[in-house]
């Protein structure tokens, strides 16, 4: 299976801040379509999982300019700017180009 | 507006059976294909499987194929998950997801004696 890692496993960020959090996976993301199946998703507390980033730096519906996704091949990242107290919870990575789809362990981000 | 809503979670005995079921609501059902996914107490993400449109084609996470299926009634709009000789790793609460990027509220399966 894809191994995902990510980091760091947490992180304090004072409101209006800017912070990022790394995704590396064990294999090259890119799929022989050419699309990379890279996601990130944030899950508030008491909530399940919404998804913020498909296909690596695509926002989701409703999703605010202030994330954004980068990053080819193996090396991703999740970029949140100007953060907000909504913004706490557990972000995780995603891949859906390689069988099983796996997860990253995700990072818990907390307001300062 | 998409809605998710799953059902069917509960206390089971290691080696029982559980149906979950997961009603779609505000999209046309039977043109998205759709997934399970679990998340453990200790909340690790698990992707376990997922189901075609017609419900002709399933794939399955190598930790839980040959003891669960995966079902679809698109008359019904509902997704299923046939769970049987459960594990208590199987613990977890289970979401149904949309490729396109929506999560039901998730429920709860405890596997325990």
């Amino acid at each position: 299976d894809v191994v995902m890692t990510q980091t760091p496993v947490s992180l304090s960020v004072s409101l209006g801040g800017q912070t990022s959090i790394s995704c590396r996976s064990s294999q090259s993301l890119v799929h022989s379509d050419g699309n990379t199946y890279l996601y990130w998703y944030l899950q508030k507390p008491g909530q399940s999982p919404q998804l913020l980033i498909y296909k690596v730096s695509n926002r989701f519906s409703g999703v605010p300019d202030r994330f954004s996704g980068s990053g080819s091949g193996t090396d991703f990242t999740l970029k949140i700017s100007r953060v907000e107290p909504e913004d706490l919870g557990v972000y995780y990575c995603y891949q859906g180009t390689h069988y099983p789809p796996t997860f990253g362990s995700g990072t818990k981000l907390e307001i300062k | 507006e998409v809605q998710l809503v799953e059902s069917g979670g509960s206390l089971v005995q290691p080696g029982g059976s559980l149906k979950l079921s997961c009603v779609a609501s505000g999209f046309t059902f039977s043109n998205y294909w759709m997934d399970w996914v679990r998340q453990t107490p200790g909340k690790s993400l698990e992707w376990i499987g997922e189901i075609n449109t017609d419900g002709s084609k399933t794939n399955y996470a190598p930790s839980i194929k040959d003891r669960f299926t995966i079902s679809r009634d698109n008359a019904k709009s509902t997704l299923y998950l046939q769970m049987s000789n459960v594990k208590s790793d199987d613990t977890a609460i289970y979401y149904c997801t949309t490729t396109s990027g929506y999560w039901g509220q998730g429920v709860m399966v405890t596997v325990s004696s």
